[in-house]
């Protein structure tokens, strides 16, 4: 079964220090992974998507890697700030016609000042 | 503005009373569902659709229905709710396989 998990589940740190989320996966066979930052009580948005072929991925302060040999991916915020204060959500795609997209739980990150 | 808009935004309705949350999206996108999500669950995908009369199920289908007459439309419909449906639903919507998935706002449901 295609699993998604993610680490920690929560984090709270101090506004301008940076932060690594986690995330591990059994999707297979793989196709992309994306990471989503949700507001509360909003739709996520997305912040990044990666294929097999791609380490890295920027999106100003939030960088992206990916391991697809460990089935690794980290999430890397930068000079945090309040606003980042969100659940952030890694969601694996599967290369099938079928149901394409696997979610993790997430982790809820706080900021404070 | 490209979107994906849902409604109602919120909704409180009785046990059994049959109800549909609409969901409508601008981009042309072929492929789209919705997801549920509770408290310490996180979104559970509840139907997709990778297009126009195309519909297959989620992890958690039973209760629901939806339909795909058309491109842009993908309704939600629950025709006898429970309060095990109370939750919060989004509506996404995504061209293809490497596409970012574009949500709703959701719509907040209470069965009472």
């Amino acid at each position: 079964k295609n699993q998604v998990e993610q680490s920690p589940q929560s984090l709270i740190i101090l506004e301008g220090k940076n932060c690594t989320l986690q995330c591990n996966y059994t999707v297979s066979p793989f196709s992309n992974l994306r990471w989503y930052k949700q507001d509360t009580g909003r739709g996520p948005v997305s912040l990044t998507i990666m294929t097999f072929s791609e380490n890295t991925k920027s999106n100003g302060r939030y960088t992206a890697t990916l391991d697809a040999d460990t089935k690794q991916s980290s999430l890397h915020i930068t000079a945090s700030q309040l606003s980042d204060s969100a659940s952030y959500i890694c969601v694996v795609s599967a290369r099938d016609a079928g149901n394409m997209l696997t979610f993790g739980g997430g982790t809820r990150l706080m900021v404070k000042p | 503005e490209a979107q994906v808009t849902q409604n109602p935004r919120y909704l409180i309705t009785v046990t059994g009373k049959k109800l549909t949350v609409t969901c409508s999206q601008n981009m042309n996108h072929e492929y789209m569902s919705w997801y549920r999500q509770d408290p310490g669950l996180g979104l559970r995908q509840i139907y997709y659709s990778m297009n126009v009369e195309v519909t297959d199920k989620g992890d958690v289908p039973e209760g629901y229905k939806v339909s795909r007459k058309e491109k842009r439309n993908f309704p939600l419909i629950l025709e006898s709710p429970s309060p095990n449906q109370t939750s919060l639903y989004f509506c996404a919507s995504m061209t293809g396989q490497y596409s970012p998935l574009h949500f709703g706002n959701g719509t907040r449901l209470t069965v009472t």
